[in-house]
């Protein structure tokens, strides 16, 4: 069974550009959750997405937004990045999102903004 | 305001050497508490889910332990292959997930 991917692995931005992440869960997993991981602040979550619609949202800007398709997999976007966007950003996939599930996480992609 | 919180934030420890690690946590509306591993390049992977105090779970060299106020990880004659970084999260009752920042384990042959 194939776990999640996430695409691409590692993206060199400018200031002011915007990025578009994907992510593809686990076979048969209707939830996807999206994390930012830096060295300083550790893992912080970003939004939740269940069956197409945004179940839970963090604590980030506008300028961080998502959505997810009707197979599940999942986008994030993020417009006019600044400098400290630099991040890991993790997808994570469960089951029915019953919020007590275990996470099944991708192996994220590296963005660095220069 | 609600707080994860894990110490040490980094550990040493030789080929054998038992030792335990803390998450404690100030949350109101506790669901359920995590923990996770994550090796350097790759996403956390899953380890074990304590949803009341009292509760213990095992697999292999790690055991969780989870009071009401925190959990900790004990790890029983580690070996070089346990070096990771090791993730506690807790889940509130509106489905937010917070995680701590980590305790960097580091086993030595």
């Amino acid at each position: 069974k194939a776990g999640v991917t996430q695409t691409p692995r590692y993206l060199i931005k400018t200031r002011g550009q915007q990025v578009t992440l994907s992510c593809s869960p686990i076979s048969g997993h209707r939830s996807v959750s999206w994390y930012q991981q830096t060295p300083g602040q550790g893992l912080q979550f970003l939004f939740e997405y269940f069956s197409e619609t945004q179940r839970n949202k963090g604590n980030f800007p506008g300028r961080f937004s998502g959505r997810q398709f009707s197979n599940s997999r999942s986008e994030m976007n993020v417009s006019t990045l600044e400098l400290g966007d630099s991040a890991l950003y993790l997808c994570a996939s469960s089951f029915g999102g019953g919020g007590d599930e275990k996470l099944f996480f991708g192996s994220g992609t590296q963005l660095s903004v220069l | 305001e609600d707080q994860v919180t894990q110490s040490p934030e980094a550990l040493r420890l030789q080929e054998g050497e038992s030792s335990s690690l803390n998450c404690s946590y100030t949350v109101s509306g506790l669901r359920g508490l995590f923990w996770y591993r994550q090796d350097p390049g790759k996403g956390p992977e899953f380890l074990f889910t304590l949803y009341s105090a009292g509760e213990e779970k095992e697999k292999e060299r790690l055991k969780a332990t989870l009071t009401k106020k925190e959990s900790f990880l004990h790890i029983t004659a580690p070996k070089p292959e346990d070096s990771a970084t090791y993730l506690c999260a807790v889940l509130h009752n509106n489905n937010d997930m917070r995680f701590g920042a980590g305790t960097r384990l580091t086993v030595k042959p």
